[in-house]
């Protein structure tokens, strides 16, 4: 019964370049959240998916910050021309129809140089 | 809008002693609450949750958190602290009161327990 996968769990990159997250929910699961955890602060959502639409985007940044979540495959949180602010730990959550609880994954910690 | 404050950044209890963490929140409808623990460098975990039902609710590893309406409260106990429980603590309540929207959360407890 494996939980929230994400990958890769750690990732660096270099000012400029693209960053991509992957979340695969719970197994059976359709709702996706994305939530960034920055240093000293606490966590903030981002972008709320249900397979093929976005529902909520009211946290995410208005530039360079896009999601996704397909109807065949994990959902993608993409990062264009990253900056060293955007270095942070990035959480995905899934629930399943009743959407009374959300699942952690074990996030990616995203290090920008 | 709703928001979650909790009080107090860092809390440190010895091995056996109560632990209490404070959370209050804002909300205009009745809330969704949840507590979550977090290890270094790991995901959230899920202690407990209070979605309408019983005031008192009871989670995971001996915890349990009792909603009050009056005090807009959801305070953590767990009657004896154990070294394992040291961790950071987050509240949080649903964005609009309703199941399966936004998760706002407090800035976080760290609790300590020294032997």
């Amino acid at each position: 019964n494996a939980g929230v996968m994400q990958n890769p769990r750690h990732l660096v990159r270099r000012r400029g370049q693209e960053a991509r997250l992957r979340c695969s929910p719970v197994k059976g699961h359709s709702h996706v959240y994305w939530y960034r955890q920055l240093p000293e602060e606490g966590l903030k959502f981002m972008v709320y998916l249900q397979k093929e639409n976005i529902i909520d985007e009211s946290g995410m940044p208005k530039e360079r910050f896009s999601a996704e979540f397909p109807k065949e495959g994990p959902s993608i949180l993409r990062i264009q021309q990253v900056v060293r602010g955007d270095s942070a730990a990035y959480f995905c959550a899934s629930s399943g129809q009743a959407r009374d609880e959300q699942f952690f994954g074990p996030g990616t910690r995203l290090t920008v140089l | 809008a709703q928001s979650v404050t909790q009080l107090g950044s860092h809390v440190s209890v010895s091995e056996g002693a109560l632990v209490l963490l404070r959370c209050n929140y804002s909300s205009s409808v009745p809330p969704y609450l949840f507590w979550y623990v977090q290890y270094p460098n790991q995901g959230l975990q899920l202690l407990l949750k209070y979605t309408s039902a019983a005031t008192l609710v009871k989670g995971i590893n001996g915890f349990e958190a009792e909603f009050k309406k009056s005090e807009t409260s959801f305070h953590l106990t767990k009657p004896s602290a154990h070294m394992s429980d040291a961790a950071e603590y987050f509240c949080a309540v649903t964005e609009s009161g309703q199941a399966g929207t936004a998760l706002i959360f407090g800035k976080g407890t760290t609790l300590s327990v020294s032997s």
